[in-house]
């Protein structure tokens, strides 16, 4: 099966510019998760959807971190405007029932 | 709070010998954990995963432990191997699928 895909793979950008990333998730897989891996770090949560349903956003910062997955299968997470802090990797996963989730290989974000 | 973290940032072992990567949480209440690999420039990759009501998982050469008394977790890798470089996540799901990560172990095999 083909597994999770994101674009793009590197993003540049000065601070206070906008940045949006996309994810392709494993089809039939309705649970999608944003992480965010700041470079030394383990992943942190950012979103939970299930199919176009937030289930968990507490450690998304919505003043500036937007995401959403209207048709229940793609999804968009967009940051503006961009911090320097924001660098990191952008990694998306989804899950079938919970368990058993399948990442992607992320967006390496770098804000100067 | 919730929180999931790795006794040791480094590891390097000699190729051929077993390497033990250990891991500590403090959520009681999780009831599934994952073992995750990831190499440079990759996203995690699934190792090996076990639920609270088992102590003890074997997969292919990776047998993890748990011990819910301590809220502690190990990984080990039998007979370790140049591939098996990278750096390790312990993560734990403590609710309706949200997943906690540790902070990593980089595991260096040496030839």
């Amino acid at each position: 099966e083909a597994g999770v895909a994101q674009s793009p793979r590197y993003k540049i950008i000065e601070k206070r510019q906008s940045v949006a990333f996309w994810c392709n998730p494993i089809s039939g897989h309705a649970t999608l998760y944003w992480y965010q891996q700041i470079l030394g770090q383990g992943p942190k949560l950012l979103i939970q959807f299930q199919n176009n349903g937030v289930v968990d956003d507490s450690q998304l910062p919505k003043d500036r971190f937007s995401a959403e997955r209207l048709k229940g299968v793609d999804s968009t997470l967009k940051i503006q405007p961009a911090k320097l802090e924001d660098s990191a990797v952008y990694l998306c996963a989804s899950s079938l029932s919970g368990d058993g989730y399948t990442f992607g290989s992320g967006t390496r974000l770098t804000v100067v | 709070g919730e929180s999931v973290g790795l006794h040791l940032p480094t590891l390097s072992v000699q190729e051929g010998d077993n390497s033990i990567i250990n891991c500590a949480y403090s959520n009681s209440a999780s009831d599934y954990f994952i073992w995750y690999k990831q190499e440079s420039g990759k996203g995690p990759q699934f190792i090996i995963d076990i639920r609270s009501n088992m102590d003890k998982r074997q997969g292919q050469r990776v047998t993890v432990l748990l011990n819910k008394t301590v809220k502690h977790l190990s990984l080990q890798i039998a007979a370790t191997q140049p591939g098996d470089s990278a750096v390790y996540f312990c993560a734990e799901n403590v609710e309706r699928g949200k997943l906690i990560f540790g902070q990593g172990t980089e595991l260096s095999v040496k030839p």
